[in-house]
């Protein structure tokens, strides 16, 4: 299994620009969470779903995010319009049960 | 509701010494408790995991018990590389959806 794939592994845009993240979870798994790391906030869970449904949206830190999870095998985290403030490594997770398995991670930069 | 405290880093040991990572956590019911890893510029991986009182879990040489009675899970291992040099997290779940709560995290450096 190739595990949880994100992308891009990097992203660099301008302030106000959209921003789409990807995540391909490990098959045969029901749960999917996404996460934004930086040094001020540490690990922040933002958004989860579980069978493609979302669960809790209450990290979504304001409006200008938003997650999608369309089948079992994709979701999408966009943000729009981007701000500097938004940069962090944004890491996918999915889990069939208590262990979540998670991604690379993209580092976002946004100037 | 669920909170889980460890201790801060940077802890900075050098090889074959002894580390221990202090955690302890507030939560209703009975949680499983997770430690888990991050090697530089990687996710986060599960290093070992307990579920129930009493219980230790244990992966490459680092031990955890968890201690209901002092709500604590504490990280050891006897003999640090500098391989095992990272960032650890402690993180409990008693959620049905599998959502964890996290530490802040500690990052240990091993020197040669």
């Amino acid at each position: 299994d190739a595990g949880v794939i994100q992308s891009p592994r990097h992203e660099v845009t301008e302030m106000g620009q959209e921003v789409t993240l990807r995540c391909k979870p490990i098959s045969g798994h029901n749960s999917l969470f996404w996460y934004r790391q930086t040094m001020m906030r540490g690990l922040e869970l933002l958004i989860y779903f579980n069978n493609n449904v979302p669960i809790d949206d209450s990290g979504m830190p304001e409006d200008r995010f938003s997650a999608k999870m369309p089948n079992a095998s994709f979701s999408t985290l966009k943000i729009q319009p981007s701000e500097p403030r938004d940069s962090a490594v944004y890491f996918c997770a999915s889990s069939f049960d208590e262990e979540q398995f998670f991604g690379p991670g993209t580092r976002l930069t946004v100037l | 509701g669920n909170s889980v405290t460890q201790m801060e880093g940077p802890v900075t040991l050098s090889e074959e010494a002894f580390l221990t990572i202090n955690c302890t956590y507030t939560a209703t019911g009975y949680p499983s408790l997770f430690w888990y890893v991050q090697y530089p510029g990687e996710g986060l991986q599960l290093l070992l995991k307990a579920t129930k009182a009493d219980d230790k879990g244990s992966n490459k040489g680092f031990e955890a018990t968890y201690r209901k009675e002092t709500t604590s899970f504490h990280l050891e291992k006897g003999s640090v590389q500098v391989s095992d040099s990272a960032v650890y997290f402690c993180a409990l779940s008693n959620d049905s959806w599998g959502k964890l709560q996290f530490g802040a995290g500690t990052q240990v450096v091993v020197t040669p």
